[in-house]
């Protein structure tokens, strides 16, 4: 089966340490995306990715880093500069960045105590 | 500045009655429009995108309507089930404009529940 999976489903962590959220697609799409989702809210654009090895920054991108060295990968590091990073991220790919349909992985809840 | 305006934070529907969601954009150069569906701790599943070379498309219970003067956009779901019940977004791209194409901008959501 074809898809978008991101893991964990939950995650936890203290105030000040960096964590990564993984995002693997088998979907052979070339565009990755990384949005976030807070209550009330529509979803804003942390970073996306046209290509390996290159990525660009979305409306949110301050306090977060990604990177792109294999095709089907496009892990999110939340870093101790985020101010709130208690959100529920979402993970999504197309097959170009042609403003093309997206689809998205199950997301992330992360709280950070 | 919000580029895509969904208006009704929430909208209750009984059973087998339509349901009917509203989106509204101002940028002129959107030309590709999508509906997701989501529930809640999950990612938000395609519904149906039209283009702007159309003003409506159909697929099963539901049909997207576009108006391109009017810069909106509705989603109808015929006859509305309890399962439909969910958060729907509206998202639009410059897709074939290519002025920003690789975005999608979404609206903020409306909250479908459907009343057995």
């Amino acid at each position: 089966d074809g898809g978008i999976t991101q893991s964990p489903k939950y995650l936890f962590r203290k105030e000040g340490q960096n964590v990564t959220l993984s995002c693997e697609q088998n979907l052979n799409h070339d565009a990755m995306y990384w949005y976030r989702q807070d209550p009330g809210q529509g979803l804003r654009l942390i970073y996306y990715s046209q290509i390996v090895n290159d990525f660009q920054k979305g409306d949110i991108a301050e306090g977060y880093s990604v990177s792109r060295e294999k095709k089907e990968s496009f892990p999110l590091t939340v870093t101790s500069a985020q101010k709130n990073p208690t959100a529920f991220y979402l993970c999504a790919s197309s097959e170009s960045t042609g403003g093309d349909t997206q689809y998205f992985g199950p997301g992330t809840r992360l709280t950070v105590l | 500045d919000q580029q895509v305006k969904q208006n009704s934070p929430s909208l209750s529907v009984q059973e087998g009655r339509i349901s009917i969601l509203n989106c509204d954009y101002t940028n002129s150069m959107f030309d590709y429009f999508l509906w997701y569906k989501k529930y809640p701790a999950e990612g938000p599943t395609f519904l149906i995108s039209i283009s702007s070379i159309k003003d409506k498309n159909e697929d099963g219970r539901f049909t997207v309507f576009l108006n391109k003067s009017a810069k909106h956009l509705s989603l109808h779901i015929v006859p509305s089930q309890p399962g439909d019940s969910a958060v729907y977004f509206c998202a639009a791209s410059a897709r074939y404009s290519g002025a920003g194409s690789y975005q999608l901008t979404f609206g903020k959501g409306t909250k479908l529940s459907v009343i057995p």
